[in-house]
Order: C-alpha cells, then structure tokens, then sequence
C-alpha cells in the first residue's frame, strides 16, 4: 500500500493566485480529512469526508477555501485567492469508520505565499 | 467546543522514563488517540484508548480516564530517536461520523 499522497510536496506562490492541493487516500478508507499545521494553532482540522460526502466544513476559515471529494480516490483543497496568512503545511488523513480506526496521514504540502 | 490541553515543552534524559499529560473537555468522546511526529514529518500513530486504563505497546503505554478527562503517554527507555512532539487528538462523535481534533502537542527533547 502507497500510504496517502498529496501533491505537491512544497507550493510557492505570490499572494491572490490560486492554490489547489491534491490527495489520494488510502484504497478503501471511507474517511478523508483536511487539516492544516502552523507553529502558532497546531494541527486544524479544516473539514473531513465520509464515503465522499463533506460532513464538517466548520474548520474551514473563510470563503477562500473549498474542498471537493469527487471520488472515493481524490481530493482537492483550493484557496482562492491565497494569502501570506495561509502559509502553513497542510495534511491530508484518511482512516475507516472503525472505533479504533487510527488516521493515516500523507507527507503534506509545505504552501509559502508571498 | 473541545478543549485539548497538553505541555508545550518536557525535557528527559536518554534511558529514563517521561509521562506526558492530556487532558480534555468534550461531549461526544469516542476514542483517545496518541501521534508522534517528528520535524518535517507526518504525525504517525502510537495508541488509541476508548475504555478506561492502561493500553501497552512495547515502550509505550498509554492511560486513560473518561470521567476525569484524562489521559497520559508513558516512554520508556528512553532513546534520542524519541525527541519528537507528541500529539493527544479526541475523537468525537457528531451527526454525520467521528472527527479527530487534536491538542497542540508536546514538543520532547532527549538528552544524553
């Protein structure tokens, strides 16, 4: 098994362009998770998926941001426009339903807006 | 809300033993996970407990308390590839699944 892969691994842009992150999950893990990691806030939670489908987008910080699920097999996070404030490294997690079920994350995306 | 708290920073000595605290205010708990993450890296999974007491895995154990809201993460024999934050996250029940919100973390350092 590949593990969960986000692309890409490090993102630099200029303030107002737009960024779209990728994921792939885990084959057959229904979950799939959003989050964000700043020195400052620790890990986020932005929003998460069951069987495709956004259950909580409540971590989402603002109308810049949106994430779609089309498939059991991808995932996209876009901010529109970025900001300097949005740099950050953001971590893509997918996991079963199951109790005990641990979330497995991908490498994240390292996002530098400037 | 949730509210996740945890040390910022400890500090131990190669070959000794640390606890690391956790406690937690939710409603909806179902499930205490411990992450590890090294610098630059992804957090990986170390323990998960639901029911009260301790779970062991080789050098590391991990308690918890549901009616005090409390959990800790106990490293033995301790080693220098240990220094890494350590990550509590709650899972917690809502409407449509289970989410996981994690506490800012505890930033280890081992020292010879």
């Amino acid at each position: 098994d590949a593990g969960v892969i986000q692309s890409p691994r490090h993102e630099v842009t200029e303030m107002g362009q737009e960024v779209t992150l990728r994921c792939k999950p885990i084959s057959g893990h229904d979950y799939l998770f959003w989050y964000r990691q700043t020195m400052m806030r620790g890990l986020e939670l932005l929003i998460y998926f069951n069987n495709n489908v956004p259950i909580d987008d409540s971590g989402m910080p603002e109308d810049r941001f949106s994430a779609k699920m089309p498939n059991a097999s991808f995932s996209t996070l876009k901010i529109q426009p970025s900001e300097p404030r949005d740099s950050a490294v953001y971590f893509c997690a997918s996991g079963h339903g199951g109790y005990n079920s641990p979330l497995h994350f991908g490498n994240g995306t390292r996002l530098t807006v400037t | 809300g949730q509210n996740i708290d945890q040390p910022t920073e400890m500090t131990a000595t190669e070959g000794a033993i640390v606890q690391i605290n956790c406690t937690y205010q939710t409603s909806g708990f179902n499930g205490l996970f411990w992450y590890q993450q090294h610098a630059g890296e992804a957090p990986t999974f170390l323990s998960y407990n639901v029911l009260d007491g301790l779970e062991e895995k080789g050098r590391f154990s991990s308690f918890l308390s549901r009616s005090k809201g409390y959990s800790y993460l106990l490293l033995k024999e301790l080693q220098m590839k240990d220094s890494a934050s350590y990550l509590c996250a709650v899972r917690i029940l809502t409407g449509g699944g289970n989410k996981l919100t994690f506490g800012t973390g505890t930033q280890l350092k081992v020292e010879l």
